[in-house]
């Protein structure tokens, strides 16, 4: 199975900081990953697909990059309604698997 | 808009049996794959299984292979899944998740149904 390794654990921010999640394969994905936000008490929501591509209707602060076994996350400008935890998913090959999650928390 | 209503979560003991379901709404159901995902308590997430279109291609993790099993009515726009011989560590928040397409990433997803497993 491949295995997805999601970096730092949490992340401690403010309001306007550009924040940065990484997210790495045990092995080569290309570029089927996912991201996707989860808030307390609700289900997760797409942010990003294909690696870099942004969900129709998700603010354009939210970016993603990154092929074959290291990924990046980036919101430019962290605002008041991203402080959630964010999970990378592999669709590479079946089993998916998702990284542990990165809380981003306020600082 | 779409809608993925999942049921027939409960408390339920060790070793027995339990069936969940999804209500779909607002898309064309048979284009699309579907998935079952869940969460244990403070938790990620963890991918179950997943089925395609027509049921021709269906895939579960290791973790619950043998014991758990899809299914999908297209007629009644419903998913299911069966799940066999509990565990507590089964105990979870069970999310439905609408495929993109053909077995991708997962674009919609519902509110879950919680399973307890527990003596």
């Amino acid at each position: 199975d491949i295995q997805m390794t999601q970096s730092p654990s949490t992340l401690s921010a403010s309001v306007g900081d550009r924040v940065t999640i990484t997210c790495r394969a045990s092995q080569s994905i290309s570029t089927w990953l996912a991201w996707y936000q989860q808030k307390p008490g609700k289900a997760p929501k797409l942010l990003i697909y294909k690696a870099s591509n942004l969900e129709s209707g998700v603010p354009s602060r939210f970016s993603g990059s990154g092929s074959g076994t290291e990924f990046t996350l980036t919101i430019s400008s962290l605002q008041p309604d991203d402080f959630a935890t964010y999970y990378c998913q592999h669709y590479n090959t079946y089993p998916w698997t998702f990284g542990h999650g990165t809380k981003v928390e306020i600082k | 808009e779409v809608q993925l209503v999942e049921s027939g979560g409960g408390l339920v003991q060790p070793g027995r049996s339990l069936r969940l379901s999804c209500a779909a709404s607002g898309f064309t159901f048979d284009d699309y794959a579907m998935h079952w995902v869940r969460q244990a308590p403070g938790k990620g997430l963890e991918w179950v299984s997943g089925i395609n279109w027509n049921s021709a291609n269906i895939v579960y993790a290791d973790s619950v292979k043998g014991r758990f099993t899809i299914s999908r009515d297209n007629a009644k726009n419903s998913l299911y899944l069966q799940m066999n011989s509990l565990r507590t560590e089964d105990t979870a928040l069970y999310y439905c998740a609408k495929d993109f397409g053909e077995l991708n990433y997962f674009n919609y997803w519902g509110q879950g149904t919680l399973v307890t497993v527990s003596s």
